[in-house]
C-alpha cells in the first residue's frame, strides 16, 4: 500500500498552460508538504499545510497555488507554466511538525514536470 | 542561517567494504536529523531519524550518529552491496518547520 502517492508521475506540457499535480497520503498524517527538486538535485520546500491550513509559503510565485481539500490531500496547481518550472515536484507528509519527536518525513515518488 | 553540507558529493567503493557518509550543519540548534535514500527517478525513502537527544540510531547494516556540538552526522554502511547504490541525503528541520536538505552523496558500489 503506497503511503504517499502523487499523480501524474510524468507531465510534459507547453509554456503558458495550466496544470495540476495531486497528492494523497494514507498515513493519517496532519502535515503535508510540496518540495521542488531542481536540475542539480537540490530539494527546496515550497509549501506546507497542517490540517488543511497553509503554514509555509516559501516565496514561491503566485502562479503556484496549493489546495488542501482535506488533511489527506494536498494538490498543486500551476498557472501559466514557464520553462523554469521544469523540475521534479515531491509531495511529503509527517505525523506532526518536523520539529516534534514524530516529525519523520515520508515522500511520494515525485512528479517530473517538463515545460517545452 | 542553517546550511547543510554533504561530503563527498560522489563516492565509489568495491562491494563488501564498510563506508561512511558525512553530513555537517552550521547551526547546532536542531530538533532532529534525518537520512534519506533516493534512487534514480524515485522519491526519497527515509532511512533513519535521529532526535537531538540521541547519539545514534541503527537499522540493519546502517548506523547513523549525531554530534550536535560539532555539527556533524555520519551514516555508516556496513558490508556494502550493489543494491546500496543510490544518492543519500541528510536533512534537518529549521525554524518555522522548514527542512533544509544537503545536496546528497551519490554512492556507487562496484560489484
Amino acid at each position: 500500500d503506497t503511503a504517499v502517492s502523487q499523480t501524474p508521475k510524468y507531465l510534459v506540457t507547453q509554456m503558458g498552460n495550466d496544470k495540476s499535480i495531486k497528492c494523497e497520503q494514507n498515513l493519517g498524517h496532519d502535515t503535508m508538504y510540496w518540495y521542488k527538486q531542481d536540475s542539480k538535485k537540490f530539494l527546496k520546500i515550497m509549501f506546507s499545510y497542517n490540517n488543511k491550513e497553509l503554514i509555509i509559503n516559501e516565496t514561491v510565485p503566485n502562479r503556484f497555488s496549493p489546495k488542501s481539500p482535506d488533511k489527506a490531500h494536498l494538490n498543486l496547481h500551476i498557472n501559466s507554466l514557464e520553462l523554469g518550472d521544469s523540475a521534479v515536484y515531491f509531495c511529503a507528509s509527517s505525523q506532526a511538525w518536523v520539529t516534534a519527536n514524530t516529525g519523520e518525513l515520508f515522500f511520494g515518488e515525485g512528479s517530473r514536470l517538463t515545460v517545452l | 542561517k542553517q546550511e547543510v553540507t554533504q561530503i563527498p558529493a560522489a563516492l565509489s567503493v568495491p562491494e563488501g567494504e564498510n563506508l561512511v557518509l558525512n553530513c555537517s550543519f552550521t547551526d547546532s540548534a536542531i530538533y532532529n536529523l534525518q537520512w534519506f535514500r533516493q534512487d534514480p527517478g524515485k522519491g526519497l525513502t527515509s532511512l533513519l531519524l535521529i532526535q537531538s537527544s540521541q547519539r545514534e540510531q541503527t537499522s540493519g547494516r546502517l548506523n547513523a550518529s549525531l554530534d550536535k556540538s560539532s555539527g556533524r552526522s555520519t551514516l555508516y554502511i556496513a558490508a556494502s552491496q550493489p543494491g546500496d547504490s543510490a544518492t543519500y541525503l541528510c536533512a534537518v528541520p529549521w525554524r518555522d518547520d522548514k527542512i533544509i536538505f544537503g545536496k546528497g552523496t551519490r554512492l556507487h558500489i562496484l560489484p
